[in-house]
């Protein structure tokens, strides 16, 4: 299947700071990529959904000022957690699609954040 | 919200029993995908299956679709300690919805 790269794969910052993630589909270009969150022994919740050169379409209850997503190219995505508080403290994952009616998604290998 | 739920939560086997998993959800749907998760890990997809299909196969993976019940099944046969890990079904939705939402998830332990 597609790679997908997701860095970095853990990241610990203080409280007030603002970390990026980055996510990027090797070896095929993805129209549409998308960014959930994970908290232990959970199902991942969708956060936001991007497709490149336009804005990213957050889910009920996501705060986009809190996560900022860029989808600058076909083949990659970052997000960003501002003002990080402990709170933000999860598994952040990434994946990239061509187009879900026919084909799978690939999903990076996840990144821990830790606030502290 | 979740689209789907998944029971049971929490499935432990012993080698060489076959699982079974199943999954539930609200609404139409264009697919649902089936998606394997190892311990703090990404993701692997397992099987698509459409909305107008009712059975796919995959090596030792069959899964299921009653889109009237609107639910779906995985069965993995002649388990190995190795299929330890969470197993997701995911839906995507019909209408046009470029999504992918999952469901709670089981978490399978095979037993040597």
């Amino acid at each position: 299947g597609a790679v997908v790269s997701q860095h970095p794969s853990w990241v610990i910052c203080k409280s007030g700071t603002s970390v990026k993630i980055e996510c990027r589909s090797l070896d095929f270009q993805a129209t549409t990529m998308f960014w959930y969150r994970q908290f232990p022994k959970q199902s991942l919740m969708l956060m936001a959904t991007s497709n490149e050169g336009s804005k990213a379409t957050y889910e009920q209850g996501v705060e986009k000022d809190k996560f900022l997503i860029n989808h600058a190219s076909l083949t990659l995505s970052t997000l960003t957690v501002t003002s990080a508080h402990p709170e933000d403290s999860s598994f952040y994952i990434c994946s990239a699609a061509s187009g879900l009616m026919n084909t799978e998604a690939f999903f990076g290998q996840g990144t821990r954040l830790t606030v502290v | 919200s979740q689209q789907g739920e998944e029971d049971p939560q929490a499935l432990s086997i012993q080698e060489g029993e076959n699982a079974t998993m199943n999954c539930s959800y609200k609404t139409s749907i264009n697919n649902l995908q089936w998606y394997r998760q190892n311990s703090g890990r990404g993701l692997v997809h397992l099987i698509l299956i459409r909305s107008n299909e009712r059975e796919k196969h995959s090596g030792r993976l069959r899964v299921t679709l009653d889109t009237s019940k609107k639910s779906s099944s995985l069965l993995i046969t002649a388990s190995r300690a190795a299929d330890t890990a969470s197993y997701f079904c995911a839906t995507v939705l019909s209408g046009g919805y470029n999504k992918l939402i999952f469901g709670a998830g089981t978490r399978l332990a095979v037993h040597p």
